[in-house]
Protein backbone atom coordinates (compact mmCIF):
# COMPACT_ATOMS: atom_id res chain seq x y z
CA UNK A 1 0.00 0.00 0.00
CA UNK A 2 1.00 3.41 -1.07
CA UNK A 3 1.42 5.60 2.32
CA UNK A 4 2.31 9.31 2.48
CA UNK A 5 2.27 10.18 6.06
CA UNK A 6 2.73 13.71 7.74
CA UNK A 7 4.29 14.35 10.62
CA UNK A 8 1.51 16.33 12.41
CA UNK A 9 -2.30 16.61 12.16
CA UNK A 10 -3.57 19.13 13.73
CA UNK A 11 0.01 22.54 14.83
CA UNK A 12 -0.62 25.63 16.67
CA UNK A 13 1.94 28.12 16.14
CA UNK A 14 2.44 32.05 16.65
CA UNK A 15 2.98 34.44 14.14
CA UNK A 16 6.66 34.83 13.11
CA UNK A 17 7.82 31.78 14.41
CA UNK A 18 9.47 29.46 11.63
CA UNK A 19 7.38 26.23 10.86
CA UNK A 20 8.35 23.35 9.48
CA UNK A 21 6.10 20.46 8.20
CA UNK A 22 7.45 17.10 6.97
CA UNK A 23 6.53 15.08 4.54
CA UNK A 24 7.64 11.19 3.97
CA UNK A 25 6.14 8.56 1.20
CA UNK A 26 7.11 5.14 1.14
CA UNK A 27 6.69 3.83 -2.86
CA UNK A 28 9.58 5.66 -3.99
CA UNK A 29 7.82 8.42 -6.25
CA UNK A 30 9.50 11.00 -8.18
CA UNK A 31 7.25 13.56 -7.91
CA UNK A 32 5.99 15.26 -4.14
CA UNK A 33 3.44 17.88 -3.85
CA UNK A 34 2.70 20.71 -1.42
CA UNK A 35 -1.08 21.79 -1.15
CA UNK A 36 -3.23 24.20 0.79
CA UNK A 37 -6.97 23.63 1.10
CA UNK A 38 -9.00 26.35 2.60
CA UNK A 39 -13.30 26.49 2.06
CA UNK A 40 -14.22 27.41 -1.43
CA UNK A 41 -11.07 27.94 -2.71
CA UNK A 42 -10.19 23.97 -3.57
CA UNK A 43 -6.55 22.98 -3.65
CA UNK A 44 -3.99 25.04 -4.64
CA UNK A 45 -0.80 24.10 -5.40
CA UNK A 46 2.37 25.89 -3.19
CA UNK A 47 5.34 24.12 -4.36
CA UNK A 48 6.27 20.82 -6.55
CA UNK A 49 9.30 18.98 -6.43
CA UNK A 50 10.65 16.21 -9.51
CA UNK A 51 13.36 15.02 -8.50
CA UNK A 52 16.26 15.39 -5.24
CA UNK A 53 16.83 19.13 -4.50
CA UNK A 54 14.50 20.13 -7.36
CA UNK A 55 11.31 22.09 -6.73
CA UNK A 56 9.01 24.23 -8.85
CA UNK A 57 6.72 26.98 -7.80
CA UNK A 58 3.25 26.44 -7.90
CA UNK A 59 0.59 29.21 -7.74
CA UNK A 60 0.93 30.67 -4.35
CA UNK A 61 4.79 30.00 -3.02
CA UNK A 62 4.70 33.45 -1.57
CA UNK A 63 5.36 33.07 2.49
CA UNK A 64 6.82 29.28 1.75
CA UNK A 65 10.24 27.59 1.12
CA UNK A 66 10.51 23.88 0.43
CA UNK A 67 13.19 21.46 0.95
CA UNK A 68 13.79 17.73 -0.87
CA UNK A 69 17.00 16.50 0.17
CA UNK A 70 16.08 12.92 -0.22
CA UNK A 71 13.96 11.38 -2.13
CA UNK A 72 11.12 10.29 0.15
CA UNK A 73 10.73 13.85 1.98
CA UNK A 74 9.53 16.98 0.93
CA UNK A 75 9.38 19.75 3.35
CA UNK A 76 6.86 22.98 3.58
CA UNK A 77 8.66 25.70 5.36
CA UNK A 78 6.99 28.91 6.47
CA UNK A 79 9.74 31.18 7.40
CA UNK A 80 7.84 33.90 9.53
CA UNK A 81 4.06 32.12 9.99
CA UNK A 82 1.14 34.67 9.49
CA UNK A 83 -2.48 34.70 10.72
CA UNK A 84 -3.26 34.16 6.96
CA UNK A 85 -1.33 31.01 6.32
CA UNK A 86 -3.69 29.29 8.95
CA UNK A 87 -5.01 26.14 6.25
CA UNK A 88 -5.07 22.19 6.23
CA UNK A 89 -2.00 21.32 4.22
CA UNK A 90 -1.75 18.48 2.08
CA UNK A 91 1.29 16.66 0.72
CA UNK A 92 1.03 14.30 -2.11
CA UNK A 93 3.35 12.29 -4.29
CA UNK A 94 3.07 10.19 -7.77
CA UNK A 95 4.74 8.50 -10.46
CA UNK A 96 6.26 10.59 -12.83
CA UNK A 97 5.85 10.38 -17.00
CA UNK A 98 2.46 8.74 -17.41
CA UNK A 99 -0.90 10.86 -17.28
CA UNK A 100 -2.70 8.29 -15.69
CA UNK A 101 -0.15 8.40 -12.69
CA UNK A 102 -2.68 9.61 -9.37
CA UNK A 103 -1.57 11.88 -6.81
CA UNK A 104 -0.99 9.82 -3.11
CA UNK A 105 -2.48 11.94 -0.45
CA UNK A 106 -0.78 11.97 2.82
CA UNK A 107 -3.56 13.10 6.10
CA UNK A 108 -3.35 16.76 6.09
CA UNK A 109 -1.87 18.95 8.71
CA UNK A 110 -4.45 21.30 9.99
CA UNK A 111 -2.08 24.34 11.08
CA UNK A 112 -3.55 27.16 12.48
CA UNK A 113 -1.39 30.94 13.48
CA UNK A 114 -2.16 32.90 16.20
CA UNK B 1 -9.81 31.36 -16.50
CA UNK B 2 -10.77 28.76 -14.22
CA UNK B 3 -9.51 25.93 -16.08
CA UNK B 4 -11.71 22.71 -13.88
CA UNK B 5 -15.28 24.38 -12.91
CA UNK B 6 -17.34 22.54 -10.99
CA UNK B 7 -20.44 24.19 -10.50
CA UNK B 8 -22.84 22.65 -7.70
CA UNK B 9 -20.83 24.05 -4.54
CA UNK B 10 -23.41 21.85 -2.62
CA UNK B 11 -25.92 18.89 -3.74
CA UNK B 12 -28.66 16.89 -1.60
CA UNK B 13 -29.30 13.33 -2.49
CA UNK B 14 -31.80 10.33 -1.42
CA UNK B 15 -30.07 7.50 -0.18
CA UNK B 16 -30.24 4.56 -2.94
CA UNK B 17 -30.37 7.70 -6.48
CA UNK B 18 -27.89 8.03 -8.68
CA UNK B 19 -25.85 11.07 -8.54
CA UNK B 20 -23.87 12.64 -11.13
CA UNK B 21 -21.32 15.99 -10.17
CA UNK B 22 -20.45 18.14 -13.18
CA UNK B 23 -17.18 18.94 -14.19
CA UNK B 24 -16.07 21.42 -17.09
CA UNK B 25 -12.62 21.69 -17.68
CA UNK B 26 -10.80 24.11 -20.12
CA UNK B 27 -7.03 23.22 -22.01
CA UNK B 28 -6.21 23.84 -25.83
CA UNK B 29 -3.60 20.58 -25.20
CA UNK B 30 -5.01 17.27 -26.99
CA UNK B 31 -3.40 15.63 -24.84
CA UNK B 32 -4.86 15.48 -20.75
CA UNK B 33 -5.77 13.24 -18.31
CA UNK B 34 -8.96 13.99 -15.88
CA UNK B 35 -9.35 12.43 -12.45
CA UNK B 36 -11.66 12.33 -9.71
CA UNK B 37 -10.66 12.49 -5.84
CA UNK B 38 -13.54 12.38 -2.61
CA UNK B 39 -12.80 14.19 0.50
CA UNK B 40 -14.74 12.77 3.45
CA UNK B 41 -14.60 14.73 6.49
CA UNK B 42 -11.86 12.76 7.79
CA UNK B 43 -9.45 14.78 5.35
CA UNK B 44 -8.03 12.49 3.53
CA UNK B 45 -8.42 12.66 -0.14
CA UNK B 46 -9.58 9.14 -2.07
CA UNK B 47 -8.42 8.58 -5.84
CA UNK B 48 -11.95 7.52 -7.72
CA UNK B 49 -11.33 7.40 -10.94
CA UNK B 50 -9.43 8.36 -14.20
CA UNK B 51 -9.76 9.39 -17.85
CA UNK B 52 -7.65 10.17 -20.25
CA UNK B 53 -7.83 12.37 -23.46
CA UNK B 54 -7.50 9.84 -26.13
CA UNK B 55 -9.11 6.85 -24.34
CA UNK B 56 -12.26 6.06 -26.69
CA UNK B 57 -14.25 4.11 -23.59
CA UNK B 58 -15.59 6.35 -20.36
CA UNK B 59 -13.95 5.31 -17.48
CA UNK B 60 -15.32 3.17 -14.81
CA UNK B 61 -14.77 1.89 -11.37
CA UNK B 62 -17.42 -0.19 -9.41
CA UNK B 63 -19.99 2.10 -8.33
CA UNK B 64 -18.31 5.24 -9.99
CA UNK B 65 -18.33 5.88 -13.92
CA UNK B 66 -17.15 9.15 -15.29
CA UNK B 67 -19.79 10.32 -18.11
CA UNK B 68 -16.50 11.68 -20.67
CA UNK B 69 -18.02 14.68 -23.59
CA UNK B 70 -14.42 15.77 -24.97
CA UNK B 71 -16.71 17.94 -27.47
CA UNK B 72 -18.29 19.85 -24.52
CA UNK B 73 -15.11 19.25 -22.35
CA UNK B 74 -17.20 17.79 -19.54
CA UNK B 75 -15.91 14.61 -17.49
CA UNK B 76 -18.94 14.04 -15.03
CA UNK B 77 -18.51 11.69 -12.29
CA UNK B 78 -21.88 9.26 -11.78
CA UNK B 79 -22.09 7.40 -8.80
CA UNK B 80 -24.54 4.81 -9.08
CA UNK B 81 -27.04 3.51 -5.95
CA UNK B 82 -25.47 6.36 -3.61
CA UNK B 83 -24.69 5.09 -0.10
CA UNK B 84 -24.71 7.32 3.52
CA UNK B 85 -20.88 6.53 2.95
CA UNK B 86 -20.80 8.64 -0.05
CA UNK B 87 -21.04 11.84 1.73
CA UNK B 88 -18.36 13.88 1.24
CA UNK B 89 -16.22 16.71 -0.57
CA UNK B 90 -15.62 15.96 -4.25
CA UNK B 91 -13.00 16.82 -6.75
CA UNK B 92 -12.58 17.44 -9.96
CA UNK B 93 -8.62 17.62 -11.22
CA UNK B 94 -7.07 17.49 -14.69
CA UNK B 95 -3.57 17.00 -15.84
CA UNK B 96 -2.54 18.80 -18.60
CA UNK B 97 -0.17 17.12 -21.64
CA UNK B 98 2.91 19.74 -21.67
CA UNK B 99 2.96 20.31 -17.76
CA UNK B 100 2.21 16.34 -17.05
CA UNK B 101 3.23 16.34 -13.95
CA UNK B 102 0.59 18.70 -12.30
CA UNK B 103 -2.67 18.74 -11.59
CA UNK B 104 -5.67 21.46 -11.21
CA UNK B 105 -7.77 20.87 -8.90
CA UNK B 106 -11.27 22.32 -9.17
CA UNK B 107 -13.07 24.15 -6.28
CA UNK B 108 -15.20 20.81 -5.21
CA UNK B 109 -18.80 19.75 -4.95
CA UNK B 110 -20.08 18.62 -1.54
CA UNK B 111 -22.32 15.97 -1.47
CA UNK B 112 -24.61 15.01 1.16
CA UNK B 113 -26.43 11.65 0.89
CA UNK B 114 -29.61 11.36 2.78
CA UNK B 115 -31.31 8.01 4.30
Amino acid sequence: DVKVTQSSRYLVKRTGEKVFLECVQDMDHENMFWYRQDPGLGLRLIYFSYDVKMKEKGDIPEGYSVSREKKERFSLILESASTNQTSMYLCASSFADDFGNEQFFGPGTRLTVL
Amino acid sequence: AQKITQTQPGMFVQEKEAVTLDCTYDTSDPSYGLFWYKQPSSGEMIFLIYQGSYDQQNATEGRYSLNFQKARKSANLVISASQLGDSAMYFCAMREGHIKDKIIFGKGTRLHILP
